[in-house]
């Protein structure tokens, strides 16, 4: 058990709709990234925030936003949602900035699929 | 930009054995970090391994080991004495140190099969 909580675990909804992933860090982790992990694309890195503040963005989508509140949990919002949207997204927590020491721990996933 | 390529998309080994998943890397900085994940069938991803860029000693990990060659931008896994619940994608993946993110970039990953 890596200590990160995402909810829900599956997701199934229809094209067009609105869905909100959540994720709960690790106890005392600051750091939030979110990852999407599709058939064609693999794993790649969507937005990360860091003790409230979004630090980086990386292949995320305009339909697509997330914060984090000041509990540190984060919610990743997905709207108008495609086709291809359906995928594994992952969340992950890191102490502070990940680095060697404190590597980023993975929660299970939120798998989403799109009728 | 950084890229990850793992070139062998499936392996499979029989137990006891040992077996080299092979990544490697193109990137522009000197100091780096390099991982190896593992997603089972559960799908939950599990850090192996990890190693700085600035460190020549290979790191290891129970009969985990990596074999990282900095000018050659290579990093390759090895499993010793495969065991059944090793069977799982591999990713390898890579951080700037410095830039502004801690973002992991993975490569495509290596799905390995053990054998009994």
């Amino acid at each position: 058990d890596s200590g990160v909580t995402q909810t829900p675990k599956h997701l199934i909804t229809a094209t067009g709709q609105r869905v909100t992933l959540r994720c709960s860090p690790r106890s005392g982790d600051l750091s939030v990234y979110w990852y999407q992990q599709s058939l064609d694309q693999g794993l790649q890195f969507l937005i990360q925030y860091y003790n409230g503040e979004e630090r980086a963005k990386g292949n995320i989508l305009e339909r697509f936003s997330a914060q984090q509140f000041p509990d540190l949990h984060s919610e990743l919002n997905l709207s108008s949602l495609e086709l291809g949207d359906s995928a594994l997204y992952f969340c992950a927590s890191s102490a502070g900035l990940a680095g060697i020491n404190q590597p980023q721990h993975f929660g299970d996933g939120t798998r989403l699929s799109i009728l | 930009a950084q890229t990850v390529t793992q070139s062998q998309p499936e392996m499979s080994v029989q137990e006891a054995e040992t077996v080299t998943l092979s990544c490697t890397y193109d990137t522009s900085e000197n100091n780096y970090y390099l991982f190896w994940y593992k997603q089972p069938p559960s799908r939950q991803m599990i850090l192996v391994i990890r190693q700085e860029a600035y460190k020549q000693q290979n790191a290891t990990e129970n009969r985990f080991s990596v074999n990282f060659q900095k000018a050659a931008k290579s990093f390759s896994l090895k499993i010793s004495d495969s065991q059944l619940g090793d069977t799982a994608m591999y990713f390898c993946a890579f951080m700037k140190i410095q830039g502004g993110s801690e973002k992991l970039v993975f490569g495509k990953g290596t799905k390995l099969t053990v054998n009994p």
